[in-house]
């Protein structure tokens, strides 16, 4: 099973700053098949990044994603107050499919 | 449009089952993996099992294997869930769920309260 971990637990930044989330895998992604996820309070997640640096569709391109094998990163070039939520990475390339424990984006 | 519709969620008293439903439209199941995934109240994602491919592959997370059966129904285009022996610690949101480029579409959501 591939263990995702997700740094930092909680992230407090002021709105128009830069966000940089962490996903570390083990063992490594192959094909970096790893996926971003955004949830805000009561909705359902939503597709932000897939094949570690894609931007699903109609996401801003504040979004973006990188790294390989490994480690991974999301970036929030300038947050926007819709911005905070939770963030999950997630690998799809293994059985079982697995997902990191998230990081939470917050108002500073 | 393409969603997914889950149905079958409820307040269940442990030991007891139940079978999750999820409606599909605007695509065809069968050309997709389609997986449940749960989410316990206040906590993260977890992946539970999917089904997929013309084949019908069948794959569960270990924590569920033995309790949990995913199962589908290509005529009707809907996939299901049974789980059986419940337990407190399965009370969740379960998502239905299409894989194409990660998991691009998801349900609503079905909310299922395990208590006495």
């Amino acid at each position: 099973e591939i263990v995702l971990t997700q740094s930092p637990g909680t992230l407090s930044l002021s709105p128009g700053e830069r966000a940089t989330l962490s996903c570390r895998a083990s063992p490594s992604v192959d094909n970096n098949y790893l996926a971003w996820y955004q949830q805000k309070p009561g909705q359902v997640p939503r597709l932000l990044i897939y094949g570690a640096s894609s931007r699903a569709t109609g996401i801003p391109d504040r979004f973006s994603g990188s790294g390989s094998a490994t480690d991974f990163t999301l970036t929030i070039s300038r947050v926007e107050p819709e911005d905070f939520a939770v963030y999950y990475c997630q690998q799809y390339g293994y059985r079982p499919r697995t997902f990191g424990q998230g990081t939470k984006v917050e108002i500073k | 449009q393409m969603q997914l519709v889950e149905s079958g969620g409820g307040l269940l008293k442990p030991g007891g089952s139940l079978r999750l439903s999820c409606a599909a439209s605007g695509f065809t199941i069968t050309d997709y993996y389609m997986h449940w995934i749960r989410q316990a109240p206040g906590k993260g994602l977890q992946w539970i099992s999917f089904i997929g491919g013309s084949e019908g592959h069948i794959y569960y997370a270990d924590s569920v294997k033995g309790r949990f059966t995913i199962s589908r129904d290509a005529a009707k285009n809907s996939f299901y869930l049974q789980i059986n022996s419940l337990r407190a610690e399965d009370t969740a949101i379960y998502y239905c769920v299409r894989e194409w480029s990660a998991f691009d579409l998801w349900g609503q959501g079905t909310m299922v309260t395990v208590s006495s």
